[in-house]
């Protein structure tokens, strides 16, 4: 299974950009590298997902470097409903293996 | 469209209770997945299931855990002779496949506190 390491926790302000990075060392060449954002009393839900490069969609971006040991989440000019805990997870089709382990829980104040 | 529901949202029962939580999923995903979240903490993996292949129970942490979907659909996840460290929020995920290039469709959970 590849192991995902997250910083615990991350502060920040209204308004600033926030990258959070997630390592993963042993990365299969199958494995996709999803997000997951999750709110106190709430399920896990779907940021965004990539297999190399960069992505992006309405909500964030993602940059996987060409090694695809890492990659940064990338959130635009947050703000305080975007204080949640942030997922990393690698996975491929076909195997379950997706360990969500502890997140990265961001903190936005005013 | 609906999401995944799940029942009840609380749960409290004795220590030594046997408990079941249901999960339904969302109207054609063929995987579903059961996971646990303790307070404060990341998710853990329990149990999966992918159309009519044997479930994938690696992640249950002992016998006293089990769980079965019928026709497909509905999934039951029962916890027997409970005891207070399995107080937790279940979570029940479906997608339309397994694996990392599939999204996960998670329910609003059950919090179970075991007394």
């Amino acid at each position: 299974l590849a192991k995902t390491t997250q910083p615990i926790s991350m502060d920040s302000y209204e308004g600033q950009e926030v990258n959070i990075t997630c390592s993963h060392n042993n990365i299969a060449t199958n494995d996709y590298i999803t997000w997951y954002q999750q709110f106190p009393s709430q399920g896990p839900r779907f940021i965004i997902q990539g297999y190399k490069t960069k992505v992006t969609n309405e909500v964030a971006s993602l940059f996987i470097p060409a090694d695809r040991k890492s990659s940064t989440l990338s959130l635009p000019r947050v703000s305080l409903s975007d204080t949640a805990v942030y997922y990393c997870l690698v996975g491929a089709t076909g195997r379950r293996a997706l360990t969500f382990g502890s997140g990265t829980r961001l903190q936005v104040q005013p | 469209g609906a999401g995944v529901s799940q029942s009840p949202s609380n749960k409290v029962t004795e220590k030594g209770k046997d408990v079941e939580l249901r999960c339904d999923p969302i109207s054609g995903h063929t995987a579903l997945y059961w996971y646990r979240q303790s307070l404060g903490q990341g998710l853990e993996f329990l149990i999966y299931f992918q159309g009519n292949s044997a479930p994938d129970k690696s992640g249950l942490p002992s016998d006293r855990f089990s769980a079965e979907r019928t026709g497909g659909s509905v999934s039951t996840l029962t916890i027997q002779r409970t005891q207070q460290e399995d107080s937790a929020v279940y979570l029940c995920a479906s997608s339309y496949g397994t694996g990392g290039n599939y999204e996960q469709y998670f329910g609003p959970g059950t919090r179970l506190t075991v007394t």
